[in-house]
């Protein structure tokens, strides 16, 4: 079975400081992690995504995420923060195997504060 | 990218009429695309999966009848919602999988429902 968790609900920080954002997930198979970012009222634009290859991903607008197979973790963080970040931020797994599943997590709002 | 498109972005229908929603992918052909509906301020929940040619499989608690899905080209997949009710109000969001890419789905911009 598979799931996907969001640690928080909500994260609020200062404008120029770290953001993270945390990610739990759960897998039978090998799986494809995504971090996707949704602005209200707007569909989903995809941030960066783990395939099996480098486990320290780089996505858009200076965002990146590490996977950690030891502690089944795929946390989003990225070095300063900027109003325009402000957002709802979802983790999403995939798999192919037995048929192709996308599990959601719950999503977390981010505030961004001048 | 890949891109994904959806038609209308928003649209409102008085109640009891019928609406539908086009999702086409534009520079792929997709086999499978997927249709989620998405309540305000909740994650997204898969309705139904729609497989070019062959009929929609439909997640557990989705009505068919109310929301029927054709799939009839490689590009196009459209969601009907019929006789709509006010609580059918939502922001419906369509993905469509490229066959070249394993994992990856591609997310349409959503179309945003309200029905009075």
């Amino acid at each position: 079975a598979q799931s996907v968790t969001q640690l928080d609900s909500h994260v609020s920080v200062s404008e120029g400081t770290p953001v993270l954002l945390r990610c739990n997930y759960s897998s039978s198979y090998s799986p494809s992690l995504f971090w996707y970012v949704q602005h209200p009222n707007k569909g989903l634009q995809l941030l960066l995504k783990y395939t099996s290859a480098a486990t320290l991903v780089k996505g858009i607008n200076g965002f990146e995420a590490e996977f950690k197979k030891s502690e089944t973790s795929f946390h989003l963080t990225k070095p300063s923060a900027h109003m325009s970040d402000a957002a709802e931020y979802f983790c999403v797994v995939t798999r192919n195997t037995g048929g192709f599943k996308t599990i959601f997590g719950a999503g977390t709002r981010l505030f961004v504060k001048a | 990218g890949a891109v994904v498109s959806q038609h209308p972005s928003r649209v409102i229908c008085k109640s009891g009429t019928s609406v539908k929603i086009e999702c086409r992918s534009l520079d792929f052909q997709a086999t499978t695309m997927f249709w989620y509906r998405q309540f305000p301020k909740k994650s997204l929940m898969l309705m139904a999966t729609s497989n070019e040619g062959s009929k929609a499989t439909y997640e557990q608690g989705v009505e068919k009848d109310k929301f029927l899905i054709n799939h009839a080209s490689l590009t196009l997949s459209t969601l009907t919602v019929t006789s709509a009710h006010p609580e059918d109000s939502s922001f419906y969001i369509c993905s469509a999988r490229d066959p070249q890419r394993v994992y990856e789905q591609y997310f349409g911009p959503g179309t945003r429902l309200t029905v009075t």
